[in-house]
């Protein structure tokens, strides 16, 4: 099984802040990873898929990065908006999520 | 647009069934897979199934299988998940979303699981 592993957990920053958020994947995934969001109460939504990839309607503000075990999102200017719960998933074979990390406002 | 719809959920005892639906709209639902994604209160995303876009082909995550079945009918747009000899740590919100090169491009809003005594 592969496992996913996100970090930080907890990340806090400032609005106007570049943060990154990484993750690690225990086997290589290609480029079959997917970024969400999530709000409280709310659904996730999907920032980034295939890697690097902008969902459409997503600030160009967020990107992603990597290939194989290593990849990120960063954030590049934070908005007041941005402070959520951000999670990964490899959709090479298992579906499987990162544990999460939040981002908080310092 | 697009719109998936969760219910069924409810307070259900350990040991017993409980049957979700997803009812979706907007697309051609038969031309996609659907996933099922659960999280429990206060914790992080877990999957949990996938249904291929005809039914052929059906995986499931470590902690459900064997006890959850996932089906779907493409007359009326909907997928199911069949649930078995439930647990009390398979309380979660349950979500269904669309598959795809960009895997879970829609949500719906998630239907709450109970299992209590």
């Amino acid at each position: 099984d592969i496992q996913m592993t996100q970090s930080p957990s907890t990340l806090s920053a400032s609005v106007g802040d570049r943060v990154t958020i990484t993750c690690r994947a225990s086997q290589n995934i290609s480029s079959w990873l997917a970024w969400y969001k999530q709000k409280p109460g709310k659904a996730p939504k999907l920032l980034i898929y295939k890697a690097s990839n902008l969902e459409t309607g997503v600030p160009s503000r967020f990107s992603g990065s990597g290939s194989g075990t290593e990849f990120t999102l960063t954030i590049s200017s934070l908005q007041p908006d941005d402070f959520a719960t951000y999670y990964c998933q490899e959709y090479n074979s298992d579906y499987t999520f990162g544990q999460g990390t939040k981002l908080e406002i310092k | 647009q697009v719109q998936l719809v969760e219910s069924g959920g409810g307070v259900v005892q350990p040991g017993r069934s409980l049957r979700l639906s997803c009812a979706a709209s907007g697309f051609i639902f038969s031309s996609y897979g659907m996933h099922w994604v659960r999280q429990a209160p206060g914790k992080g995303l877990e999957w949990v199934a996938l249904i291929w876009y005809d039914g052929s082909n059906k995986y499931y995550g470590d902690s459900v299988k064997g006890r959850f079945t996932v089906s779907r009918d493409n007359s009326k747009n909907t997928v199911y998940l069949q649930m078995n000899s439930l647990r009390a740590e398979d309380t979660a919100v349950y979500y269904c979303a669309r598959d795809g090169i960009r895997v879970g491009d829609y949500w719906g809003q998630g239907t709450l699981v109970t299992v209590s005594s």
